[in-house]
């Protein structure tokens, strides 16, 4: 079974606008990671969040987690049409280990 | 990036047919992994290594084997191909020291006719 799930599954907005995506997962997380797939293409990490940091920020990207909830959240400002892709948050399936699952990502399509 | 890469980048076997995916990475990276891509089912986890002649199942190791005698390889062979083990798959490492990024390679497009 999937550990992460990301919400929605897809994505549809003009440049400039925000994007959110959503992502909840089952077990106790030391940290928790977002990555992004062009078409075709292997994964690229965006951001870590570790468990005990609510919010994060690098660039145009904020991402949340609430480990009470057992979910994140990222945010891509002023999107671009480059942002077009998909988007994965990672999480480890046993915690304290390396081996990371993802769930079934967001498509995220940015009108120009 | 030509850090991890992986061979063939497209396959296509039959049925039955043994095939092996190579990934080979330039790091030295103690961690590697093996994960398949399915529409609706997102990235999997099929076997991971914490070094070599260290191995360990994932989400779906059935039908998949997997050895690392060197740290710079991670073999994925499947013995006796099966339709639906048709899927892209991708090699990712880590370094696992002061760091926990996955780093992938760009994929192998594989077949079972």
């Amino acid at each position: 079974s999937q550990q992460g799930e990301e919400d929605p599954q897809a994505l549809s907005i003009q440049e400039g606008e925000n994007a959110t995506m959503n992502c909840s997962y089952k077990t106790s997380i030391n940290n928790l990671q977002w990555y992004r797939q062009n078409s075709g293409r292997g994964l690229v990490h965006l951001i870590l969040i570790r468990s005990n940091e609510r919010e994060k920020h690098s660039g145009r990207l904020r991402v949340t987690l609430d480990t009470s909830k057992k979910s994140s959240s990222l945010l891509i400002t002023a999107s671009r049409a480059a942002d077009t892709a998909s988007y994965f948050c990672a999480t480890a399936l046993t915690s304290g280990t390396y081996k990371y699952i993802f769930g079934t990502g967001t498509r995220l399509k940015v009108l120009a | 990036d030509a850090g991890i890469t992986q061979s063939p980048r497209y396959k296509i076997t039959e049925t039955g047919r043994q095939v092996t995916l190579m990934c080979h990475q330039t790091w030295s990276h103690s961690y590697m992994f093996w994960y398949r891509q399915d529409l609706g089912h997102g990235l999997r986890l099929i076997y991971y290594s914490a070094a070599a002649d260290i191995t360990d199942k994932g989400e779906v190791p059935d039908g998949y084997v997997v050895s690392r005698s060197k740290t710079e390889n991670f073999p994925l062979t499947l013995e006796s191909a099966t339709r639906s083990q048709t899927s892209v798959y991708f090699c990712a490492s880590i370094a696992a020291w002061g760091s926990s990024n996955l780093h992938f390679g760009n994929g192998t497009r594989l077949t079972v006719t």
